[in-house]
């Protein structure tokens, strides 16, 4: 079945950097885009980032760009998010997504990064 | 402030069916047929419930269904159960930047 599985989150000062990985199984990873959604508490869902199959097509919402950065490594079924110069405004469940037609078809379970003093 | 615009909330009883909104521009909703929507009961992961604006994913009952009239789409629930009470997202592909907006979410309340 497929599985979308993400670690790396955690608790992390202002200005700190974290890298959240999703390692996925059950599916032909290269064959599908895939992104990262994240849901502060208590807030709706914001697309932040996607990367397609080969990796050459990448998208980042304005809250992100130039701090975060996606990357995927086909040959290890992994998807990564690198985050730096974060900010309370980024403490947020980020999920992993499979894109397929624009739709999420399967979400991880989320990490939970919290930026705080 | 989201990209697509949704209510807050809407309500029903057991068995009516209720209608949610998503409207956005002609950049999004209105110029591409990749709307979807989601459903997330708290503390768990989204579920896609309609892609491609009426498209039901296989294990989705048909009480769901989706459509669109110009830059609003439009998600009904008929038959409403009371495991239907959770918010329910949008989103669209969009020719700016990020690539897929989401509304801002609707609770569903079933009375």
């Amino acid at each position: 079945q497929v599985q979308l599985v993400e670690s790396g989150g955690g608790l992390v000062k202002p200005g700190g950097s974290l890298r959240l990985s999703c390692a996925v199984s059950g599916f032909t990873f290269s064959d599908y885009y895939v992104s990262w959604i994240r849901q502060a508490p208590g807030k709706g869902l914001e697309w932040i980032s996607h990367i397609s199959t080969g990796g050459y097509t990448i998208y980042y919402a304005d809250s992100v760009k130039g701090r975060f950065t996606i990357s995927r490594d086909n040959a290890k079924n992994s998807l990564y998010l690198q985050m730096n110069g974060l900010r309370a405004e980024d403490t947020a469940v980020y999920y992993c997504a499979r894109v397929r037609v624009w739709a999420v078809d399967y979400w991880g379970q989320g990490a939970l990064v919290t930026v705080s003093s | 402030q989201s990209a697509l615009t949704q209510p807050a909330s809407v309500s029903g009883s057991p068995g009516q069916s209720i209608t949610i909104s998503c409207t956005g521009t002609s950049s999004d909703v209105g110029g591409y047929n990749y709307v979807s929507w989601y459903q997330q009961h708290p503390g768990k992961a989204p579920k896609l419930m309609i892609y491609e604006v009426s498209n039901r994913p296989s294990g989705v009952p048909d009480r769901f269904s989706g459509s669109k009239s110009g830059n609003t789409a439009s998600l009904t629930i008929s038959g409403l159960q009371a495991e239907d009470e959770a918010d329910y997202y949008c989103s669209s592909y969009t020719s700016s930047s990020t690539g897929v907006v989401f509304g801002g979410g609707t609770k569903l309340t079933v009375l």
